[in-house]
């Protein structure tokens, strides 16, 4: 098993600019969520999916848009980047034990 | 609303020191409570948990217990190695279902 696995690890964007953070878990998993993860902020929560179908917002999700496209997969939209959307970006599952983390997406909008 | 707070960082021990890391909580009802640890440059890994009062949860050596009446659950190890260095983050599942994480403490071990 993988896990849980994001693409792209590391990008740099311009003020502006559009893109798609994707995420997929092959733990059979019905919850995933998104979270973002700053100096002194601890993780904060964007966006999640408690299944299939369904998603809600979190503490932060202005600036963002998610897609949970199937069971696997739960992708996080920026449409138009902001500087203070420069961050880290977790992306988790969650089964009865607790979550499961992806490897992080670091992102700098300059 | 529901909220967790951890003790500042960074931490800084030396080998084999004894480790307490703080975190009180804030929630209405029972939640759970669980330890992440966070290793430079990885994603949050599941430490421990404890679902109900008084519940001790274990793993590598850490432990924390949940303390109703003191809204506590704090992270112990007896004897820390160079090893241990991570952000270890306290965090609560609430009777929402959301995950709230505190602000994470860092910890340093020296040799």
């Amino acid at each position: 098993n993988a896990g849980v696995t994001q693409t792209p690890k590391f990008q740099v964007l311009k003020t502006g600019q559009s893109m798609t953070l994707q995420c997929a878990q092959d733990m059979n998993h019905n919850s995933m969520y998104w979270y973002r993860q700053d100096p002194g902020m601890g993780l904060r929560l964007i966006y999640y999916s408690a299944s299939e179908g369904t998603t809600d917002k979190g503490e932060v999700p202005n600036g963002y848009n998610v897609s949970r496209l199937n069971k696997r997969e739960f992708s996080l939209r920026l449409e138009s980047a902001a500087p203070s959307q420069t961050s880290v970006y977790f992306c988790a599952s969650r089964d009865r034990e607790g979550l499961f983390f992806g490897p992080g997406t670091r992102l700098t909008v300059l | 609303g529901d909220s967790v707070t951890q003790m500042e960082g960074p931490v800084t021990l030396s080998e084999e020191a004894f480790l307490t890391i703080n975190c009180t909580y804030t929630a209405t009802g029972y939640p759970s409570l669980f330890w992440y640890v966070q290793y430079p440059g990885e994603g949050l890994q599941l430490l421990l948990k404890a679902t109900k009062a008084d519940d001790k949860g274990s793993n590598k050596g850490f432990e924390a217990t949940y303390r109703k009446e003191t809204t506590s659950f704090h992270l112990e190890k007896g004897s820390v190695q160079v090893s241990d260095s991570a952000v270890y983050f306290c965090a609560l599942h609430n009777q929402g279902g959301k995950l709230i994480f505190g602000q994470g403490t860092e910890l340093s071990v020296k040799p």
